[in-house]
């Protein structure tokens, strides 16, 4: 039962760097998103999915891109690496409304 | 656009005390609700869930919440909590079987010996 993957666990970025995060699902949900989470804070979501090549903006997309070319797979692209981005990222799906199911998340750090 | 009120950003109780974490949402339409809870260093895994029927349900680790259309609240109660139970609690909801689940800021619960 893999669930919602992410890979990387852990990532240390230089300021300027890029990298993309990973995220993958083998529930065949519509929905999926991204969100981060700073010590001490709620999620922000960062971008957010429908289906298969549809995404959208959520509260703190500045900085980052998605792209949904199938199902299973949302990777989140960060071009500029900034140390306010320096976080925890989880990604989700759902089957539409209902509930979300997880990853374990990503612990970024920008230096 | 719906969203969720967490007013307790930190609950601190005593080890096999009561308590309750309370969340308000606005939406004048049907809703789902959502409790989740993520423990340190984890990521968040659903504690229960409100879709229809009863307006009381309840989680297997003692956790019960009640749906209040009236109130717009849907707050999490445990008559006496345990040591395990110190994390982090989102409420959670979406308007429709077709919108996306919008969190609340999440309520900080620690539990003293």
């Amino acid at each position: 039962n893999a669930g919602v993957t992410q890979t990387p666990k852990f990532r240390i970025l230089k300021i300027g760097q890029s990298m993309t995060l990973q995220c993958t699902q083998d529930m065949n949900h519509n929905y999926m998103y991204w969100y981060r989470q700073d010590p001490g804070m709620g999620l922000k979501l960062i971008y957010y999915s429908v289906g298969a090549g549809i995404t959208d903006k959520g509260e703190v997309p500045n900085g980052y891109n998605v792209s949904r070319s199938t199902t299973e797979d949302f990777p989140l692209r960060l071009e500029l690496a900034a140390p306010s981005q320096t976080s925890v990222y989880f990604c989700a799906s759902s089957h539409e409304g209902f509930e979300a199911f997880f990853g374990q998340g990503t612990r970024l750090t920008v230096v | 656009a719906q969203s969720v009120t967490q007013l307790d950003s930190q609950v601190p109780v005593f080890e096999e005390a009561p308590v309750e974490l309370r969340c308000n949402y606005s939406s004048s339409v049907s809703v789902y609700l959502f409790w989740y809870v993520q423990y340190p260093n984890q990521g968040l895994q659903l504690l229960l869930k409100y879709l229809s029927g009863s307006t009381l349900v309840e989680s297997i680790n003692g956790f019960e919440a009640e749906f209040n259309k009236s109130q717009t609240s849907f707050h999490l109660r445990k008559p006496s909590v345990h040591i395990s139970d110190t994390a982090e609690y989102f409420c959670a909801v979406s308007v429709t079987s077709y919108d996306k689940v919008i969190f609340g800021p999440g309520t900080s619960l620690s539990v003293i010996p």
